[in-house]
């Protein structure tokens, strides 16, 4: 069963700091996989997304994540965060069940970024 | 704007009211999702609806009943609210081929069941 796990509930950095939000999942078959922002009490919007090809995906905002297939994981970062980034961050795996393509997510990643 | 509109935006019931969540797409999409997200638990889908006139159990179907009015329209209907389906409700909508399009969310539903 295809399924994500993200490793770190809460991640506090500095302005203009990397960073780095880490997930990992787990499935027997090829795999979809996908980050997703949530601003305060707001909807969640796709932040980039491995279909294949090449491992390093880049995305919106400047973030960007490496599918790497022996480790399982698909990694999230960006070079130099800025205040609007925080954020919680989802990643999340496709699941084929009757027929049909859904998602499941991982518990999220709390983003805070301090001045 | 194009997108998914939920209503309403805030509600809260008393235990064993009733009550149905709306929501509806403009994007000419097949497949319709409704999700809950509660802190420290992610997004957990609760229902979906891959085509018109099909609906499916997701991880968390007990408590809700569902309904595909049409392409644009998939509702969630709470017949008798208890306090733990106290959350934010997110209803989804994609191309039948979620995946590779990605999915748009509603801007969520804050349900509190007292």
């Amino acid at each position: 069963a295809q399924s994500v796990t993200q490793l770190d509930s809460q991640v506090p950095v500095f302005e203009e700091a990397p960073v780095e939000l880490r997930c990992n999942y787990s499935s027997s078959v090829s795999v979809y996989l996908f980050w997703y922002v949530q601003y305060p009490n707001q909807g969640l919007q796709l932040l980039l997304k491995y279909l294949s090809g090449s491992t390093l995906v880049k995305g919106i905002n400047g973030f960007e994540a490496e599918f790497n297939k022996s480790q399982t994981s698909f990694h999230l970062r960006k070079p130099s965060v800025h205040i609007s980034d925080t954020a919680e961050y989802f990643c999340a795996v496709s699941k084929t069940q009757g027929g049909s393509e859904k998602l499941v997510f991982g518990k999220g990643t709390k983003l805070t970024v301090n001045p | 704007n194009a997108g998914v509109t939920q209503t309403p935006k805030f509600q809260v019931l008393k235990t064993g009211q009733s009550m149905t969540l709306q929501c509806a797409q403009d994007m000419n999409h097949n497949s319709m999702y409704w999700y809950r997200q509660d802190p420290g638990m992610g997004l957990r889908l609760i229902y979906y609806s891959a085509s018109e006139g099909t609906t499916d159990k997701g991880e968390v179907p007990n408590g809700y009943n569902v309904s595909r009015l049409n392409k644009r329209e998939f509702s969630l209907r709470l017949e008798s609210a208890a306090p733990s389906q106290t959350s934010v409700y997110f209803c989804a909508s994609s191309e039948s081929q979620g995946a590779l399009y990605g999915y748009t969310f509603g801007s969520g539903t804050r349900l509190t069941v007292v």
